[in-house]
């Protein structure tokens, strides 16, 4: 059984530039959250999606977007490309069990350079 | 504002010792707390959670503490082993459904032979 799948491992973008990522998550999930990790912190909230809706949003500009499509499988987008959004991108998949929690399950995440 | 601290950057123990990390939350509508341990490569995997009903959870070497009155959690690990030097990230979140996750800035484990 496939744990959550990340891709690519790893890129190089200059600013300005847009990029895509795209996850998989673990097999039976239904919910892909992402999250960004700095250098030195932890990681951070940028949204999450259910049901190819986007369902709740992180303190992000709208230069962060993504999608979910019907296998559950999501990207994130980044247009605009900033020195500081050089960072490694973290998706998590889950089962959406409405008002009690369910564990996360990380992927090895993107590590994203922008030059 | 950082709503879930981790104030020590690191800490080095010795095998068979206990370690202990700890953790402070602000937010009060958190219920559910969880550590996440990170190797480098790797992304973060679950190691325990707490409820806010409970003040203690034990799995195998690994127990978490969650003090309700001074928003404060610790993982205690006993007895430490080299295998468990990694990142460790403290986590909060609330039972509405939501999963989104706040975490702490980390504390890197070092566990000397």
């Amino acid at each position: 059984d496939a744990g959550v799948t990340q891709s690519p491992t790893h890129l190089i973008k200059t600013r300005g530039q847009q990029v895509t990522l795209r996850c998989s998550p673990k097999s039976g999930h239904d919910t892909v959250s992402w999250y960004q990790q700095a250098l030195g912190q932890g990681p951070q909230f940028i949204f999450q999606y259910y049901e190819e809706e986007e369902r709740q949003r992180g303190n992000f500009p709208d230069r962060f977007s993504g999608h979910q499509f019907p296998n559950y499988s999501s990207e994130l987008n980044v247009n605009a490309l900033l020195l500081g959004d050089s960072a490694l991108y973290l998706c998590a998949s889950s089962f959406w069990a409405g008002s009690s929690y369910n564990e996360q399950f990380f992927g090895p995440g993107t590590r994203l350079t922008v030059l | 504002d950082q709503q879930v601290k981790q104030n020590s950057p690191s800490l080095s123990v010795q095998e068979g010792r206990i370690s202990i990390l700890n953790c402070d939350y602000t937010n009060s509508m958190f219920d559910y707390f969880l550590w996440y341990k990170k190797y480098p490569a790797e992304g973060p995997t679950f190691l325990i959670s707490i409820s806010s009903i409970k003040d203690k959870n034990e799995d195998g070497r690994f127990t978490v503490f969650l003090n309700k009155s001074a928003k404060h959690l610790s993982l205690h690990i006993v007895p430490s082993q080299p295998g468990d030097s990694a990142v460790y990230f403290c986590a909060a979140t609330s039972q509405g459904g939501s999963e989104k996750l706040v975490f702490g800035k980390g504390t890197k484990l070092t566990v000397n032979p």
